[in-house]
């Protein structure tokens, strides 16, 4: 059973930088074909799909973000992580990490809040 | 980007009703529409996959239908476990995009 569980700063300083890590146990990240995404929800909101990263390292950002995020995996410690520059207040939110199958998002972390406050 | 839209945004149905919430895509996504389901400080939970798909150990009251802009999730007999916010999301293109969100209550 493939678990998957957020970790990182829960607050950030406006125009720092957010980095989170996802770990995943229960499986090799490695394993299969699957892309390994970041979602994020503002409290009371939807939800908002940022990118995501192939087994194979390959990436993809959702085009409204794309400038200032990177996805990267490190299949040694089996995570994968998300760098998100110059944030502001208004990307105060829960971050999910989540195993996209490619026919849905199947498993999800339990989710960070990360605060941009100073 | 596909915009999705769902309606209601919110709705209160009673114990052993027949709830219905639908979604519309901005354009045709074929049968690539996928429902969650999210209590409240959860993360969402995958449903229905494919339109009509239930996910592994999905409740067999809970359903899917639709094809090319407009779809529709059912459940067939509210339980007072379903009381959440369920989300339709496509994966025709990218980027992935989910509607509003409906918000179930219980009358």
């Amino acid at each position: 059973q493939v678990q998957l569980q957020e970790s990182g700063p829960g607050l950030v300083e406006p125009s720092q930088t957010l980095s989170l890590t996802c770990s995943v146990s229960g499986g090799s990240i490695s394993s299969g074909s699957y892309y390994w995404s970041w979602i994020r929800q503002p409290a009371g909101k939807g939800l908002e799909w940022i990118g995501r990263i192939h087994t194979s390292g390959s990436t993809n950002y959702n085009p409204s973000l794309k400038s200032r995020v990177t996805i990267s995996l490190d299949t040694s410690k089996n995570q994968f992580s998300l760098k998100l520059s110059s944030v502001t207040a208004a990307e105060t939110a829960v971050y999910y990490c989540a195993r996209d199958s490619l026919y849905g998002l199947d498993v999800w972390g339990q989710g960070t809040t990360v605060t941009v406050s100073s | 980007d596909i915009q999705m839209t769902q309606s209601p945004s919110s709705l209160s149905a009673s114990v052993g009703d027949r709830v219905t919430i639908t979604c519309q895509a901005s354009q045709d996504i074929s049968n690539y529409l996928n429902w969650y389901q999210q209590k409240p400080g959860k993360a969402p939970k995958l449903l229905i996959y494919d339109a009509s798909n239930l996910e592994t150990g999905v409740p067999s009251r809970f359903g899917g239908s639709g094809s090319g802009t407009d779809f529709t999730f059912t459940i067939s007999s509210l339980q007072p476990e379903d009381i959440a916010t369920y989300y339709c999301q496509h994966y025709d293109n990218l980027p992935l995009t989910f509607g509003q969100g409906t918000r179930l209550e219980i009358k």
